[in-house]
């Protein structure tokens, strides 16, 4: 398994701009979540799906951010419009039921973004 | 309130010596818990997990962790530090009882000294 996948990995835009990060989980996961991880403010949850349904989304930090998750294989943050407050490094993850061995996390490699 | 800490976002220790990050959790019911490692400019990395058993739990780069229960602590733990351990290190929880979210600390900086 290619692990999960992330794209962006690198996202510069400008103030305004609208954002679009994406995630391809691991197949067979039925859990995804949205980090943001920043110096001041360590790791955050933002959101997080069971079986494409959103669950919790208290996390999300405005109206300007939005998730999706259309089917199993595929999720997108969105970030509309973009300020320079949001510069951070995305992390999308998944796991499998926690009744399958604990359904530990598996992280993406991370989309940085940095809006100018 | 579901919660983890790490009470330390520092720890420097000496290659050879051993090594200690502590980790305490507050969940209800029985905790599924979990140590995790990023290294600059990556993605964090499963190291171990503690679902039932054996208190000791032994994971991935000769690192184990020690569940305690009247404690509620999980801290990690190496025998030898190795310079290559210097790392951002995250212990998590899994909530079984409120939707299987997980809770994270906020981290620890780990610098293994040659």
């Amino acid at each position: 398994d290619a692990g999960v996948i992330q794209s962006p990995r690198h996202e510069v835009t400008e103030m305004g701009q609208e954002v679009t990060l994406r995630c391809k989980p691991i197949s067979g996961h039925d859990y995804l979540f949205w980090y943001r991880q920043t110096m001041m403010r360590g790791l955050e949850l933002l959101i997080y799906f069971n079986n494409n349904v959103p669950i919790d989304d208290s996390g999300m930090p405005e109206d300007r951010f939005s998730a999706k998750m259309p089917n199993a294989s595929f999720s997108t943050l969105k970030i509309q419009p973009s300020e320079p407050r949001d510069s951070a490094v995305y992390f999308c993850a998944s796991s499998p039921s926690p009744g399958l061995a604990g359904g530990k996390q598996y992280f993406g490699p991370g989309t940085r973004l940095t809006v100018t | 309130a579901q919660s983890v800490a790490q009470p330390e976002d520092q720890v420097n220790v000496a290659e050879g010596n051993p090594l200690t990050v502590k980790c305490t959790y507050s969940v209800s019911g029985n905790p599924y818990l979990f140590w995790y490692v990023q290294y600059p400019n990556r993605g964090l990395q499963f190291l171990l997990k503690y679902i039932t058993g054996d208190n000791l739990v032994k994971g991935s780069y000769g690192f184990e962790a020690e569940f305690n229960k009247s404690q509620t602590s999980f801290h990690l733990k190496k025998p030898s530090a190795l310079v290559s351990d210097s790392a951002l290190y995250f212990c998590a929880v899994r909530d079984m009882n409120t939707g299987n979210q997980f809770y994270f600390g906020t981290g620890t900086s780990l610098t293994v000294i040659p």
